[in-house]
């Protein structure tokens, strides 16, 4: 079974400073795993992937992720935080074998005060 | 502009009521899922389908049913017997891998939120 676990419902950083969003994963086999960014009344937007290869994936908007097998950790960075990017951020995983739906996080809501 | 489009926006139902929530693509994807959203609850999964005329459930479909008539679309009924249908649905497709799994991400419409009245 696959699963994800976002450990933090709520992160809150001034503008300015580096983030982080913490995401851990479960899979049988090995992981695709991706970030999406969600903003209110509005769909899921895609930020960035990881599938294979470099262990820091970089995104939209500024965004990157560490990809840690050892830890099975896949958790969001950016190096300084902007008011406009206070949203709600999932993580998803899919494992590479059998045709499956994503498995989201339940979220963490992340709140840049200026 | 390619995408996926979700209407209505905002629908209400009333006590016994069935409704239907479309959602619509043109990604030319062969994938496409419903999820339903509550707070604190992140996304959930409703039904998928891989290839027209045919579907799996998801983790909660009971109360819910679909249909995949069209490969562009994916409409979700919530029916009657769906005691607590107030949630935010968010439909999504994405490409089909021809063995093992995609590694492309889904793309999301912008919802429809549902409430009783």
């Amino acid at each position: 079974a696959q699963s994800v676990a976002q450990p933090e419902d709520q992160v809150n950083v001034a503008e300015g400073n580096p983030l982080t969003v913490k995401c851990t994963y479960s899979v049988s086999g090995n992981p695709y795993l991706f970030w999406y960014v969600q903003y209110p009344n509005r769909g899921l937007q895609f930020l960035l992937k990881y599938i294979t290869g470099d262990n820091l994936v970089k995104g939209s908007y500024g965004f990157e992720a560490e990809f840690n097998k050892s830890q099975t950790s896949f958790h969001l960075k950016k190096p300084s935080a902007l008011v406009s990017d206070s949203a709600l951020y999932f993580c998803a995983v899919r494992d590479i074998l059998g045709n499956t739906p994503l498995v989201f996080g339940k979220g963490t809501r992340l709140s840049v005060i200026a | 502009d390619g995408g996926i489009t979700q209407s209505p926006k905002y629908l209400f139902r009333k006590e016994g009521q069935n409704v239907t929530l479309s959602c619509e693509q043109n990604l030319n994807h062969d994938a496409m899922y419903w999820y339903r959203q509550d707070p604190g609850q992140g996304l959930r999964l409703i039904y998928y389908s891989q290839i027209v005329n045919d579907f799996q459930k998801g983790d909660i479909a009971e109360g819910y049913s679909v249909s995949r008539e069209k490969k562009e679309s994916f409409p979700l009924t919530v029916t009657s017997a769906q005691k607590n249908p107030t949630a935010f649905y968010l439909c999504a497709s994405s490409t089909k891998a021809d063995r093992g799994s995609s590694n492309q991400p889904q793309h999301f419409g912008d919802g429809t939120r549902l409430s009783i009245l």
